[in-house]
């Protein structure tokens, strides 16, 4: 069964840091692109960023761009989201996804919630 | 950016009804576009992807449609628990971009 868990998420001050955690499993990691995907509070969903498989190819959302850095450790099954600078407006649930590309996020995390408040 | 504009932005439809979504593209996109649909409280769920491949385990009343610029997506019959806000997107190109969503509800 593919799973994919997210941790890392809490409150945090403006202009502070924060790096969020998925593992996945049940998949061959390594073969698939991985995505961040984040929902504001009562809105909708928006696409942060996302990392080819073997990290040749990495995107970013402007809204985070130069403030957030996407990786991934495949020997661990893991993605990784630095987030840097963050303001208010990055207050969100972060939900991380495979990418199996053609519009399909087909497996996605419980989300974790990033709180940016003083 | 590519915009993904979907309508309607709400609507609500009685059992049984026929239901359509809509959603335009600023450029086309090929059939690079996936459907989802998120319940309150709930992770978002592929629906449909490449436009119109349903995706496993999803009740074959949802159906997708389009290509290029303009794409559908129709419940054929709607049902009690497809209450729900349904998003489309688009990852021809990058950044990755969402419609704004269509909040529909069960009279």
């Amino acid at each position: 069964e593919v799973q994919v868990v997210e941790s890392g998420g809490g409150l945090v001050k403006p202009g502070g840091s924060l790096r969020l955690s998925c593992v996945a499993s049940g998949f061959t990691f390594n073969t698939h692109t991985m995505s961040w995907i984040r929902q504001a509070p009562g809105r909708g969903l928006e696409w942060v960023s996302s990392i080819s498989s073997t990290t040749a190819f990495i995107y970013y959302g402007d809204s985070v761009k130069g403030r957030f850095t996407i990786s991934r450790d495949n020997a661990k099954n893991s993605l990784y989201l630095q987030m840097n600078s963050l303001r208010a407006e990055d207050t969100a649930v972060y939900y991380c996804a495979r990418d199996g590309g053609i519009g399909s996020f087909d497996h996605w995390g419980q989300g974790t919630l990033v709180t940016v408040s003083s | 950016a590519i915009q993904m504009t979907q309508s309607p932005s709400s609507l609500s439809a009685s059992v049984g009804d026929r239901v359509t979504i809509t959603c335009r593209a600023s450029q086309g996109i090929r059939n690079d576009l996936g459907w989802y649909q998120q319940k309150r409280g709930k992770v978002p769920n592929l629906l449909i992807y490449a436009a119109s491949t349903l995706q496993s385990g999803v009740p074959s009343r949802f159906s997708g449609s389009g290509s290029g610029t303009d794409f559908t997506l129709t419940i054929s019959s709607l049902q009690p628990e497809d209450s729900a806000t349904y998003y489309c997107l688009q990852d021809y190109d990058y950044p990755i971009t969402f419609g704004q969503g269509t909040r529909l509800e069960i009279k």
